[in-house]
């Protein structure tokens, strides 16, 4: 079974759409990212909430918003796309005892045209 | 913050040992150090985690020297398949559950 899986792996969208990336945990983790990787491999953290309440919030455009529905799934919606929003979308989770040992989902490929 | 710092890039050839440094001046006390490997199309994966002197696991080994200002990831007789890029993690859980990245660095292994 797959850790951390998040759909879809591959978007492909016009600028202006609303879309929505989804993700699941079953590690039984009480906090969970959402991290962007542009084409220079930089990943930033964008958000993150432990046990449903948002933690963290990196100064994104406010077009993106995570919902946690519980501790389990940490969904992003992003509004009105453009095309600097094309990039990959790493979802991953973490617990308390566990450090820093980050488990990654495989990434969502968006690509706003 | 722990921000980290390390070489963009670094090649090698197959069978050689490969070191990576990464620098992390402000770590804080209780905070680990974690390395990730990532291939291309595909998540982060942990590789190896200390909080200070040598760790080894069946992957690689972490130097951490005393006053844990830097850490260095050594692969052992790398192979073609060791091309990808390594990220320190500095920062951790204690800073609010904050875990920054640095910029990696990508290695080329060459036959």
């Amino acid at each position: 079974d797959t850790a951390v899986s998040q759909t879809p792996k591959y978007l492909v969208t016009q600028m202006g759409n609303d879309k929505s990336i989804k993700c699941e945990q079953n590690l039984g983790h009480d906090t969970m990212y959402w991290y962007k990787q542009d084409s220079k491999k930089f990943l930033k953290i964008m958000f993150s909430y432990n046990n449903k309440e948002l933690i963290i919030n990196e100064t994104v455009p406010n077009r993106f918003s995570p919902k946690s529905p519980d501790k389990a799934h940490l969904n992003l919606h992003i509004n009105s796309l453009e095309l600097g929003d094309s990039a990959v979308y790493f979802c991953a989770s973490t617990n308390r005892v566990s450090g820093n040992t980050i488990y990654f989902g495989e990434g969502s490929w968006l690509t706003v045209v | 913050l722990a921000k980290t710092t390390q070489p963009i890039s670094m090649d090698s050839y197959e069978g050689q040992e490969v070191n990576i440094t990464c620098s992390h001046n402000n770590i804080a006390t209780n905070d680990y150090i974690t390395w990730y490997q990532q291939f291309p199309s595909q998540g982060p994966r942990f590789i190896i985690q200390g909080y200070k002197t040598k760790v080894t696991n069946e992957v690689a080994s972490l130097f951490i020297p005393a006053d844990r200002k830097s850490s260095t990831l050594s692969l052992p007789r790398v192979s073609l398949s060791d091309t990808a890029v390594y990220y320190c993690l500095g920062g951790g859980y204690n800073q609010g559950g904050k875990l920054i990245f640095g910029q990696g660095t990508e290695l080329s292994v060459k036959p």
